[in-house]
């Protein structure tokens, strides 16, 4: 069955850019889509197919598709944007979540 | 104001059931495939089951399989998770989720989830 690896936790320093990476077979062939998750509250979609902003999210986030690495990218990282981010994609009528990377801002 | 809202949560018995709601408004309900995600505290989020906006087409987790049923009324906006022949490893928050089936194409619409507990 299809697999998403996430690492554990990653650290930025304020205002600096993170990157928080998904890996899957052949991942760059398929939509990926990420979600944030702060604690107590369900988790809100932040990219969509790849490289797609919902409204209402800001540019500092954007996504990347390629190969066997999806990648989430926080520009001038905050302190409000440390929490779990989720990376998602579909596979024979399943969904898939990566199991997440917890956001430190120091 | 587009939203989701599960209710029926509790603590039941091993073994036993219990009937999850997820009442939706602000949006066409019956245009959109309709999920159930679970999140065991302090860990991950997994997907359970989907339903389509017709109600033809449904799957499941293979951990869920003859165990629970997904289903909808899309006359009264409303999605259920019955669930049957409940385990500990079942306790988890379960959040309904509208997959973006136009758009995004990804989990759009959370609600605030309903804490199951399965405990003796």
């Amino acid at each position: 069955s299809y697999e998403l690896t996430q690492s554990l936790s990653v650290s930025v320093a304020l205002g600096q850019t993170a990157r928080i990476t998904c890996g899957g077979n052949n991942i760059g062939t398929k939509n990926v889509h990420w979600y944030q998750q702060k604690p107590g509250q369900a988790p809100v979609l932040v990219i969509y197919r790849d490289n797609n902003r919902p409204s209402g999210i800001p540019e500092r986030f954007s996504g990347s598709n390629s190969g066997n690495t999806a990648t989430l990218t926080i520009s001038r990282a905050q302190a409000g944007d440390e929490a779990d981010y989720y990376c998602q994609v579909w596979d024979s009528s399943t969904a898939l979540f990566g199991g997440g990377t917890k956001l430190t801002v120091l | 104001e587009v939203q989701l809202a599960e209710s029926g949560g509790g603590v039941v018995q091993p073994g036993g059931s219990l009937r999850l709601s997820c009442a939706a408004s602000g949006f066409t309900f019956d245009r959109h495939w309709m999920n159930w995600v679970r999140q065991v505290p302090g860990k991950g989020l997994v997907w359970v089951s989907h339903i389509n906006g017709d109600e033809s087409g449904t799957n499941y987790a293979d951990f869920v399989k003859g165990r629970f049923t997904i289903s909808r009324d899309n006359a009264k906006n409303t999605l259920y998770l019955q669930m049957n022949s409940l385990r500990p490893e079942d306790t988890a928050v379960y959040y309904c989720a509208r997959r973006d089936s136009v758009t995004t194409l990804g989990f759009d619409i959370w609600g605030q989830g309903t804490m199951v507990t399965v405990s003796s």
